[in-house]
């Protein structure tokens, strides 16, 4: 069974500094994508961030960037020099590339302090 | 720029009413879904559609039905709306093409509240 874990419900981070969002993700399937999606307090999903799994380099997008490490099975969001807009749920997300269904984690809400 | 649209964005209802939630997408995706989710908390997967005519329940039962006539609209319908409709429905549309899933799109959202 697929499965996507997000172990920190909630975080307060200093303005400027760097973040990281943790993420570990469970498959038997050797050829899956992962992903990062924020949601601000409007409510829309907004997709951040793309991995899949026989990248041989982190996925980085401006100031995102995607830890995979995959003997572990996770993926961590990088964010770095955070800003008050940063402020949002963040989730993370996986699919084996078989199938069409994307499994989402519990998030992540994230607190930008100035 | 958003090429999946939902609306309404808001909407506040009285118990017993249908609805009708517009999803409409102009990237040509066979791929539909409908995620309930409640404030600050998981997504749940509602419903899907892989084409026209096509629509399956999804991992969360739901009172609620769609339809897929075209392939760039999946509206979701309430017949009688109830206070534990109260939630966010997200639609989306997937870019999983050749063998490999490139995640999802996602539209803003429609914010529920029956009274």
């Amino acid at each position: 069974a697929q499965k996507i874990t997000q172990t920190q419900p909630g975080m307060f981070v200093q303005e400027k500094e760097a973040v990281t969002l943790d993420c570990t993700y469970d498959t038997s399937d050797p050829s899956y994508g992962l992903f990062w999606y924020k949601q601000p307090s409007s409510g829309e999903m907004i997709f951040l961030i793309y991995q899949g799994s026989y990248d041989q380099q982190n996925a980085t997008e401006g100031r995102y960037s995607l830890n995979f490490q995959k003997a572990r099975k996770s993926a961590n969001l990088v964010i770095s020099a955070s800003q008050l807009g940063d402020s949002a749920m963040y989730f993370c997300a996986m699919t084996p590339n078989r199938d069409d269904k994307i499994i989402f984690g519990k998030g992540t809400r994230l607190h930008i302090l100035p | 720029e958003a090429d999946i649209y939902q609306t309404p964005r808001y909407l506040v209802i009285g118990t017993g009413k249908k609805i009708t939630l517009e999803c409409s997408q102009t990237m040509g995706h066979d791929k539909m879904y409908w995620y309930q989710q409640d404030p600050g908390m998981e997504l749940h997967l509602i419903h899907y559609s892989y084409g026209v005519n096509s629509t399956e329940k999804g991992d969360l039962s739901s009172e609620s039905t769609v339809s897929r006539i075209r392939t760039e609209h999946f509206p979701l319908t309430l017949e009688s709306a109830r206070p534990s409709h109260t939630s966010q429905y997200l639609c989306a549309s997937s870019q999983y093409r050749d063998g490999l899933n490139y995640g999802y799109t996602f539209g803003s959202g429609t914010r529920l509240t029956v009274v």
